[in-house]
């Protein structure tokens, strides 16, 4: 998995399997954390974000879960299909208000559906 | 149809002679910011504002500057474009600071600077 941190991993799935990535991130104080998916030649596309005050946060087809406890953050996507094929960004909101709502971006995991 | 509208897409300039990326977005969003992003580094932000004529910088503020004079516009200047600023740039809005988890982006203006 990624980290706010690392270089950009990789994974390769089947059409129709479930993926999994994964993000740990650094800030214990972030209010919200936030996916992206981000398709070749294209600007990044808001997919799902939870509260930090959750555990787990359910869109269509896709799981965001986080784990307070170990800093990690995952997005599962269920049935993969050819189209979900893009980078994926994790992002963490810093949650102190006014001009500290910053986000910051992780630097993506490849996601790859083979058909 | 929602969008976020940056021109031009691709660039190729010279050292030092100055250029200025346009975003606009028809959300009537308050929210827009201007990332940069570069392999290995992710997006990080540049400039954002808050609403029309409050602006602030980013984390890589250095050799740029923005207006916003208009709700829907949110151009990037660069005054003496260097080499070290070729990248990707995106711009983002939001409906307002407090909602910005939720960003509309740009395509994207893939900037060379020779």
């Amino acid at each position: 998995g990624e980290s706010v941190g690392l270089h950009l991993p990789t994974l390769s799935v089947q059409e129709g399997d479930n993926s999994i990535i994964n993000c740990a991130y650094s800030n214990s104080a972030s209010d919200y954390f936030i996916w992206y998916k981000q398709e070749s030649g294209k600007g990044p596309q808001f997919i799902i974000d939870i509260r930090s005050n959750m555990d787990k946060r359910q869109g269509q087809r896709v799981t965001v879960l986080l784990n307070k406890t170990v800093k990690h953050l995952s997005l599962q996507i269920a049935a993969t299909q050819p189209g979900d094929s893009a980078v994926y960004f994790c992002a963490e909101r810093g949650g102190s208000g006014g001009s500290n709502y910053k986000l910051t971006f992780g630097k993506g995991t490849l996601l790859t559906v083979n058909p | 149809e929602a969008q976020v509208t940056q021109n031009p897409r691709y660039l190729i300039t010279v050292t030092g002679k100055k250029l200025t990326v346009t975003c606009s977005q028809n959300m009537n969003h308050e929210y827009m910011s201007w990332y940069r992003q570069d392999p290995g580094l992710g997006l990080r932000q540049i400039y954002y504002s808050m609403n029309v004529e409050v602006t602030d910088k980013g984390d890589v503020p250095e050799g740029y500057k923005v207006s916003r004079k208009e709700k829907r516009n949110f151009p990037l200047i660069l005054e003496s474009p260097s080499p070290n600023q070729t990248s990707l740039y995106f711009c983002a809005s939001s409906p307002d600071i407090w909602r910005n988890t939720e960003a509309f982006f740009g395509q994207g203006t893939r900037l060379t600077v020779v």
